[in-house]
């Protein structure tokens, strides 16, 4: 149990809706990272919350948006679905701002199934 | 463009053989490379990280190398486990104002008895 925590386990939808993934931070972290994993694809960065303020952005689209609250959870905001963002969705946590030897730590992930 | 190259795709081996994966990457400025495990529909547990100046480092049964000169790594298994059987992913992070990770396909393992 890497202590970061993600809700729901399973998510299944239809096109065209919107729905919003939950990310709880391992205690004490600062950095709240979020990934997509489709099938048989490798891990793609979507976008880094550090202390609440986006640090880093990778390949997220713009029917996509998340955010870190002060308490430091953060959710993944997924808009207007299309069958391709049926993925694996991550969450990962860091203590610092990523670089250097500051150890991510994922959680276990959300499915969303679009049909 | 950074991109990170990782081989084989998928490997077979009996339990209790040792094998070594392979990363290859054009990332640059180069900060940092880490190895990950990742079991089946399971998130990503960190395995090694290495630094510029670092050319060795371990984690139990797993030995991570790096060059930086030829931009590779490699990731050494020892008497392999039947628990060893997950994706191995290779993830170099850039300095480019911000930290940029650039993540492998992953190399599949299969270790069977």
């Amino acid at each position: 149990d890497s202590g970061v925590t993600q809700t729901p386990k399973h998510l299944i939808t239809a096109t065209g809706q919107r729905v919003t993934l939950r990310c709880s931070p391992r205690s004490g972290d600062l950095s709240v990272y979020w990934y997509q994993q489709s099938l048989d694809q490798g891990l793609q960065f979507l976008i880094q919350y550090y202390n609440g303020e986006e640090r880093a952005k990778g390949n997220i689209l713009e029917r996509f948006s998340a955010q870190q609250f002060p308490d430091l959870h953060s959710e993944l905001n997924l808009s207007s679905l299309e069958l391709g963002d049926s993925a694996l969705y991550f969450c990962a946590s860091s203590p610092r701002t990523g670089g250097g030897t500051d150890t991510q730590y994922f959680g276990p992930g959300t499915r969303l199934t679009v049909l | 463009k950074n991109q990170v190259e990782q081989s084989p795709q998928s490997l077979i081996i009996l339990e209790g053989k040792n094998c070594t994966l392979q990363c290859n990457y054009t990332v640059s400025p180069f900060s940092n490379l880490r190895w990950y495990k990742q079991d089946t529909g399971r998130g990503p547990v960190s395995l090694t990280i290495m630094t510029f100046s670092e050319n060795t480092k371990s984690n139990g049964r797993y030995t991570a190398t790096l060059d930086a000169d030829t931009k590779q790594s490699s990731l050494h298994i020892t008497a392999s486990q039947l628990s060893d059987s997950a994706s191995y992913i290779c993830v170099v992070s850039a300095w480019a104002g911000s930290y940029q990770l650039t993540f492998g396909k992953g190399t599949k393992l299969s270790v069977i008895p």
